[in-house]
């Protein structure tokens, strides 16, 4: 099993500020994807990424997975109090059994 | 189009009864994989069932089991509840083993 390491694992900012969370694993992965969760409600899918080295925009993120494909990044810009929330990343193994990692709590003050 | 839908929201019991848990996957979805998230921590995977039949189980006890019946609605059942089982139990559909996961909201278990 695949173990994935996120950091920070909360981060507390002002509205219109910056933040990078960060994935990482000794593994190699096929793919990865980043999810976000509001309270009371399931993970809702953000990205997927595939390639190595490969970079996703979705509006005011960015996605980048790391050239050898251990590792990956989520950065904010202009954070605003509706991206406050856990976001996760995952991988695929086999048999479409996604490994998560333990997430990062996001709070953005207004 | 309707998404997965999981029953109860919240459920309360004591330790060593029984409970099960529902999951409606979304229209078409053929492929329903289980997770049980402690809190604070992320989503771990339970099992997963593709047409009807049992595709791959984490590292969890026997008494975790599962059913999915012809219409790809699924049930999670555990039995001799422990105190350690108190979580969010999160269901999720796709269309097919290699296809993206969709969540349904999840159910919140609590252990007296």
């Amino acid at each position: 099993t695949q173990l994935l390491e996120q950091s920070p694992q909360f981060l507390s900012i002002q509205e219109g500020e910056n933040l990078t969370v960060y994935c990482n694993s000794s593994s190699v992965f096929s793919s990865l994807q980043w999810y976000r969760q509001e309270p009371g409600e399931g993970p809702v899918l953000l990205v997927t990424v595939v390639t190595g080295g490969e970079v996703k925009k979705l509006k005011r993120l960015t996605f980048q997975f790391g050239d050898a494909r251990k590792d990956s990044s989520l950065h904010i810009t202009a954070a605003q109090p509706g991206d406050t929330g856990l976001y996760l990343c995952a991988a695929m193994e086999y048999g479409n059994k996604l490994v998560f990692g333990a997430g990062t709590i996001l709070r953005v003050k207004s | 189009e309707t998404g997965v839908t999981q029953s109860p929201t919240h459920l309360i019991k004591t330790r060593g009864q029984q409970v099960t848990l529902r999951c409606s996957s979304q229209s078409g979805h053929n492929t329903v994989s289980w997770y049980q998230q402690a809190l604070g921590q992320g989503p771990q995977f339970i099992f997963q069932y593709y047409r009807e039949e049992e595709n791959g189980r984490g590292n969890f006890p026997p008494r975790f089991s599962g059913l999915q019946f012809p219409n790809y609605s699924s049930e999670l059942n555990v039995n001799a509840l422990e105190l350690d089982d108190s979580a969010l139990y999160l269901c999720a559909s796709s269309l097919d083993r290699n296809q993206p996961q969709h969540f349904g909201d999840g159910t919140r278990l609590s252990i007296l």
